[in-house]
């Protein structure tokens, strides 16, 4: 089954580090640019960071440059985001997404669930 | 910045009724813009991309339209399941915007 499945979130307090994973299933993952997408609990949605799918150029959003990280190993299918000096307002369901064309300005044709992250003394 | 405007923010219909939500960019965006669904405890369903190029399994009572910074999703006839909150997202730079939702309820 074609899939994305995120893994790695949980109840981090302000100041720390949590490493979220990604898994693709079912798909030419060397072939597309893959991207973080998050949402706060009643909130919209919000583009975190994008890495493209060859020389794996990385993008952020303003918001969490500096503080976030994008990689990924092709041998696993998997994409990352390690994420340092966590605050409040980073507390979201974080989902990673694969565009439709491959390209790293793209629609997003494939969700993962999410996974929570939650941010709190 | 590119800021993506939606309008209503919520909506109410009924079910046979057909809808338009409208999407306003800061600056043309061209075509690079999406719309998904989004229903509660599920992750965003792609609709329409390229502003208004059906994806792939989405019914037809589904279109979109427009160009440079104003754009449509028309949904021609609601069904039950198409309650749910919509979302327009530009593309145009990697750095991608959202709207910040329209809640389609009846």
């Amino acid at each position: 089954e074609v899939q994305l499945l995120e893994s790695g979130g949980g109840l981090v307090q302000p100041g720390g580090s949590l490493r979220l994973s990604c898994v693709a299933s079912e798909i030419t993952f060397s072939s597309f640019a893959m991207t973080w997408v998050r949402q706060a609990p009643g909130k919209g949605l919000e583009w975190v960071s994008t890495i493209s799918r060859s020389r794996g150029s990385t993008y952020y959003a303003d918001s969490v440059k500096g503080r976030f990280t994008i990689s990924r190993d092709t041998s696993k299918n998997t994409v990352y985001l390690q994420m340092n000096s966590l605050r409040v307002e980073d507390t979201a369901l974080y989902y990673c997404a694969k565009g439709v064309h491959g390209q790293t300005d793209d629609a997003f044709d494939l969700w993962g669930q999410g996974t929570m992250v939650t941010v709190s003394s | 910045d590119i800021q993506m405007t939606q309008s209503p923010s919520t909506l109410s219909a009924s079910v046979g009724d057909r809808v338009t939500i409208t999407c306003r960019a800061s600056q043309s965006i061209s075509g690079w813009l999406a719309w998904y669904q989004q229903k509660p405890g599920t992750a965003p369903k792609l609709l329409i991309y390229k502003a208004s190029t059906l994806e792939s399994g989405v019914p037809s009572r589904f279109s979109g339209s427009g160009s440079g910074t104003e754009f449509t999703l028309t949904i021609s006839s609601l069904q039950p399941g198409d309650f749910a909150t919509y979302y327009c997202h530009q593309y145009n730079t990697i750095q991608g915007t959202f709207g910040q939702g329209t809640k389609l309820e009846i």
